[in-house]
């Protein structure tokens, strides 16, 4: 069946270190995938994007990459800072039949936390 | 300020209560959708509206009963809701689209008594 899940559930890092969240899916039909950040008491934050067509992009101390051979997504954080502790939610979309919209399927996320 | 606010944040009713939701969005989206967030589960899409038109009911039930007068707001309609209807409900917005992200508001959480 369809899946979107991370192969860990919490993550410790000092700060300073750099921080790699993962994630796998299960659907070869997914085409565009997105990181998203959820902190205590607020919605999850769009943090970055990528399509199916890219193995790599970059944002802002943020690095996404993803292979489709494996079906694995990964977020890296560099020099991790403890206001980027929070819940980290991968998800994919992929067109749903007819409709121009895509599909959200979130991962349950991991936990990050960042020690000073 | 994430674009997308919804009212109230917190939200305690008992079961035979009506109450409502309300999302606004100021992004200039088309698309709107809600969410809920149990825990220990992965976020579950519950509504999609493009363009005011309903185009996703996920299998919802009938006491959750959405509302789209336009494209900048949502509004969910909830009465005889049950215990486990307690979550967090967020509510969306984005581009009609291949491709376009969704932007959260900060989500209202319901106790249901």
């Amino acid at each position: 069946g369809e899946s979107v899940g991370l192969h860990l559930p919490t993550l410790s890092v000092q700060e300073g270190d750099n921080s790699i969240i993962n994630c796998a899916y299960s659907n070869s039909a997914s085409d565009y995938f997105i990181w998203y950040k959820q902190e205590s008491g607020k919605g999850p934050q769009f943090i970055i994007d990528i399509r199916s067509n890219m193995d790599k992009r970059q944002g802002q101390r943020v690095t996404v990459l993803l292979n489709k051979t494996v079906k694995h997504l990964s977020l890296q954080i560099a020099a991790t800072q403890p206001g980027d502790s929070a819940v980290y939610f991968c998800a994919e979309t992929r067109q749903s039949g007819g409709t121009s919209y895509g599909k959200l399927t979130f991962g349950q996320g991991t936990i990050l936390t960042v020690h000073p | 300020e994430t674009g997308v606010t919804q009212t109230p944040r917190h939200l305690v009713m008992g079961m035979t209560n009506k109450k409502s939701l309300k999302c606004e969005q100021h992004l200039g989206h088309n698309a709107m959708y809600w969410y809920k967030q149990s825990a220990k589960k992965p976020l579950e899409l519950m509504f999609v509206y493009n363009f005011k038109e309903q185009t996703e009911n996920n299998s919802v039930p009938s006491r959750f009963s959405p509302e789209c007068p336009n494209s900048s707001h949502l509004f969910l309609h909830l009465h005889t809701l049950q215990p486990e209807d307690s979550a967090l409900y967020l509510c969306a917005s984005s581009q009609v689209g291949r491709n376009q992200p969704q932007h959260f508001g900060d989500g209202t959480r319901l106790s249901i008594l």
